[in-house]
């Protein structure tokens, strides 16, 4: 069965542009939740979405913001970007429940510059 | 404010040779814990989970423990491979939609 699917794997941009990043769950999966990898910080949670409604959300600014499709796929968009934003983004699908855990995807390399 | 803690930072062990990755939790009232694996550049790759029932998991050479009374849970993995060597990350689950994790253990394990 497939993956935790992301999209695109690399992105360069330029400080003050935006991004959006996409995420396909696994199949049956409802739960698409969002993390940002960086050296300095490690893996913080961006938020997390179920059934279309964001359940959960992390300490990062209104610039990054995410929505779920009804058919559970997810969109990250980052507005106004910073170098600070240069990392590796993650996504992560789960069935519903908590017996479950958590798969990820591959990651979006993002660059600004 | 859950706070997760990794113990060691980095290992450098030879082939063969058994080893315990420590992870701790400051706030015991969690769902469940996972291991992850990271290798550089890429996404994670789960290993075990374990419920907040469970004691163990095992998965071929690798068995994780809980002990969520005391904050802790040990991975351990028995006659370690060069293919081993990677970053081990663990992470608690307190809210059934969000994970925190550590910081990491990256594991070498030489020829």
């Amino acid at each position: 069965k497939a993956g935790v699917t992301q999209t695109p794997r690399y992105l360069i941009k330029t400080r003050g542009q935006q991004v959006t990043l996409s995420c396909s769950p696994i199949s049956g999966h409802r739960s698409v939740s969002w993390y940002q990898q960086t050296p300095g910080q490690g893996l913080q949670f961006l938020f997390e979405y179920f059934s279309e409604t964001q359940r959960n959300k992390g300490n990062f600014p209104g610039r990054f913001s995410g929505r779920q499709f009804s058919n559970s796929r997810s969109e990250m968009n980052v507005s106004t970007l910073e170098l600070g934003d240069s990392a590796l983004y993650l996504c992560a699908s789960s069935f519903e429940g908590v017996a479950y855990g958590y798969t990820f995807g591959s990651g979006t390399r993002l660059t600004v510059v | 404010k859950q706070e997760v803690t990794q113990i060691p930072a980095a290992l450098s062990v030879p082939e063969g040779e058994n080893l315990v990755l420590n992870c701790s939790f400051t706030d015991s009232a969690i769902y469940n814990l996972q291991w992850f694996r990271q290798d550089p550049g890429k996404g994670l790759t789960s290993l075990l989970l374990i419920q907040s029932s469970q004691r163990e998991q095992t998965s071929g050479r690798l068995n994780a423990s809980l002990d969520k009374s005391s904050g802790r849970s040990t991975l351990y993995i028995a006659a370690s491979q060069p293919g081993d060597s990677a970053t081990y990350l663990c992470a608690v689950d307190g809210t059934a939609s969000k994970l925190t994790f550590g910081t990491g253990t990256r594991l070498q394990v030489t020829l």
